[in-house]
């Protein structure tokens, strides 16, 4: 079955414009999350949802991040006035909910990222 | 979060088995274990979870120690497509944070042929 996808692949762009990530989460899956990956670094949560809500944006680095989820389903990380430390691989995850048990609600699925180069 | 400690890196020979341990003295009676791997340029995949007991599944086995402070991944044979970057997380219960993992430097694990 189709897995989690992401779009652009990657995305080059100059510093101080706005660039907008999207994630296509497998189908059925209420979690989704964002994380990213700089360069030498591990990954980064940022912001997950459980349906299109959430609950936790403790991650986001900045107010020039910011995400949103309609319908449940695809979501979208924007990046407004971008810098160049932004630069990172943007991965995206889902899960089929968020609970204390069950071994299917624990597994994430990652996406393959968006590489995004700020110049 | 409690955090993790594992080794930086890891070898392996292949059809050999590989034990890859993780420490977590500070974790707490509700936090669950999780392992993920990482391949190269690929997003990360998820290997294998448990709480208590120890757990199987296809791609691995899990040894949490009784104490809990302490759990090793066990890779029954290594093939040369487990060399990746091996992640120990603790994942809490409950609360906001409850959907985050939070990811270490992770072990790298070298195969040789």
């Amino acid at each position: 079955g189709a897995g989690v996808s992401q779009s652009p692949s990657n995305k080059v762009t100059e510093k101080g414009k706005d660039v907008e990530l999207r994630c296509d989460p497998i189908s059925g899956h209420t979690a989704l999350y964002w994380y990213r990956q700089s360069l030498g670094q591990g990954l980064e949560f940022l912001i997950y949802f459980q349906g299109n809500s959430a609950p936790d944006k403790s991650g986001l680095p900045s107010d020039r991040f910011s995400a949103e989820r309609t319908g449940g389903s695809v979501s979208t990380l924007t990046i407004q006035r971008t810098q160049q430390e932004d630069s990172a691989v943007y991965l995206c995850a889902s899960s089929l909910g968020i609970m204390s048990s069950g071994s299917g609600y624990n597994e994430q699925f990652f996406g393959p990222g968006t590489r995004l180069t700020v110049l | 979060d409690a955090k993790t400690t594992q080794p930086n890196s890891m070898e392996s020979n292949e059809e050999e088995p590989v034990h890859l341990p993780c420490n977590h003295s500070t974790i707490s009676g509700t936090d669950y274990i999780h392992w993920y791997r990482q391949l190269p340029s690929q997003g990360p995949e998820y290997v294998i979870h448990g709480l208590t007991s120890n757990v199987n599944n296809r791609m691995a086995s899990l040894a949490i120690a009784e104490d809990r402070k302490s759990s090793t991944l066990i890779l029954h044979r290594a093939t040369l497509r487990d060399a990746a970057v091996y992640y120990c997380i603790l994942r809490g219960a409950g609360g906001t944070s409850y959907g985050k993992l939070t990811f270490g430097q992770g072990t790298i694990l070298t195969v040789h042929p």
